[in-house]
């Protein structure tokens, strides 16, 4: 089965600086997606940014983007001038081809410091 | 116009009582889920249907029952509740983009 592993439970950047959030994660197969996904305090998840494992660019969304290592099994993530609208808890997800489920990590909380 | 709305956005009620939460999507999406999530915020996967068949059964007991009378619709009802039943669920849903899911508010269910 597959598992994703996020290390930071919390974490703080200053506003305007860059943070880097990790994610590690478990599996066999070759190709896969993996995902990181935003929850702010109003509860709503929203997804961040994308990648397939079959690319290697990494994939980049204005202010975000990750570090996608494929034989370490990472998937980091990379938020530049940080804003107080980033304070929320980070979820790392992995799918697998061709099915529906989504296993997300523990998540990061992360704060952002006036 | 919510994309994903859930009702109630809270309930508080008895171990051993019956409830039920709604979830539509106006999105024209086929595949829709629920997701639970703890109290230490771990998201996990309950069930998912795509154009109102069962494509995903977790090892959810028995109480809990989906329901999805079209597409646009799944609700989760649960019986006998449980103190461990209190959680934030979420209704989803999504088409096309692997992964890309739309998710609901999070409906806060309190068990006393």
């Amino acid at each position: 089965a597959q598992t994703v592993t996020q290390s930071q439970p919390e974490m703080s950047v200053q506003e305007a600086e860059t943070v880097t959030l990790s994610c590690t994660y478990d599996t066999s197969e070759s190709d896969y997606y993996l995902f990181w996904y935003k929850q702010p305090p109003s509860r709503q998840m929203i997804l961040v940014i994308r990648q397939e494992a079959y690319k290697q660019q990494n994939a980049t969304e204005n202010r975000f983007s990750v570090n996608f290592q494929k034989a370490a099994k990472s998937f980091s993530l990379k938020i530049s001038d940080s804003q107080l609208g980033d304070a929320a808890m980070y979820f790392c997800a992995y799918r697998s081809v061709g099915n529906e489920k989504l296993t997300f990590g523990t998540g990061t909380r992360l704060t952002i410091i006036p | 116009d919510t994309a994903v709305s859930q009702t109630p956005k809270y309930l508080v009620t008895q171990m051993g009582n019956d409830k039920s939460i709604k979830c539509e999507q106006n999105l024209g999406h086929d595949t829709m889920y629920w997701y639970k999530q703890d109290s230490k915020k771990f998201l996990k996967i309950m069930f998912s249907y795509n154009n109102k068949e069962l494509i995903i059964n977790e090892t959810v007991p028995n109480r809990f029952s989906p329901k999805s009378p079209d597409k646009a619709h799944l609700n989760l009802h649960i019986n006998s509740l449980e103190l461990g039943d209190s959680a934030v669920y979420f209704c989803a849903s999504s088409q096309g983009i692997p992964g890309e899911l739309f998710f609901g508010e999070g409906s806060r269910l309190t068990v006393l």
